[in-house]
């Protein structure tokens, strides 16, 4: 059981590049989200999905797309990459919606650098 | 605005003493609160989680309180460990059944040393 992973874990982009960060759970969870993380700001919520096929936009989606073709995976893609998005990206999985017992179990993030 | 205050922003204690971290929050309406641990290059891992209707819950050596009154709480660690070093980050829900609108904290930056 290895809960939620991600890849990679390093990254280096140029400015314009675009990449693909996975997220997969093995916990058969419905919920899945992706966050980024900055220096001097809380965990802010990028997008999220609420089962198999669906997407919904979070706290800051702009310039970011996600995918959720497979219960167990979520893909956070980054079209054509601009420095502000140098961020430590954290991917999430939960049972429910967040209710006491639902709880979030997160990944050991990706570092993602754009130049 | 919804907002969640931590204090102290980072503290450093030394192996086996016992330290409190504080978490204000001005958040309505309220439906639980969270302490998650950090450590350094990975992801936060859940602690403890109140709904209004508790004041207190522990998980181990770490007891967290809850005043819904005054909206504050704390998270106290017993005996610290080295393994303890870490950021502890408090995360308030206003709604029930959403983790789409959690309201997270910059957390504290806990360092034990021997």
């Amino acid at each position: 059981n290895a809960g939620v992973t991600q890849t990679p874990k390093f990254r280096v982009l140029k400015t314009g590049q675009s990449m693909t960060l996975l997220c997969a759970q093995d916990m058969n969870h419905e919920y899945m989200y992706w966050y980024r993380q900055d220096p001097g700001m809380g965990l802010r919520l990028i997008h999220y999905s609420v089962g198999e096929g669906t997407t919904a936009k979070g706290e800051v989606p702009d310039g970011y797309n996600v995918s959720r073709l497979k219960k167990q995976n979520f893909l956070l893609g980054l079209e054509s990459a601009a420095p502000s998005q140098t961020s430590v990206y954290f991917c999430a999985s939960s049972y429910g919606a967040g209710r006491e017992g639902d709880t979030q179990y997160f990944g050991p993030g990706t570092r993602l650098t754009v130049l | 605005k919804n907002q969640v205050e931590q204090s102290p922003q980072s503290l450093i204690i030394l192996e086996g003493k016992n330290c409190t971290l504080q978490c204000n929050y001005t958040v309505s309406p309220f439906s639980n609160l969270r302490w998650y641990k950090q450590d350094t290059g990975r992801g936060p891992v859940s602690l403890t989680i109140m709904t209004f209707s508790e004041n207190t819950k522990s998980n181990g050596r770490y007891t967290a309180t809850l005043d819904a009154d005054t909206k504050q709480s704390s998270l106290h660690i017993t005996a610290s460990q080295l393994s303890d070093s870490a950021s502890y980050i408090c995360v308030v829900s206003p709604n029930a059944g959403n983790n789409r609108k959690l309201i997270w904290g910059l957390g504290t930056s806990l360092a034990v040393n021997p």
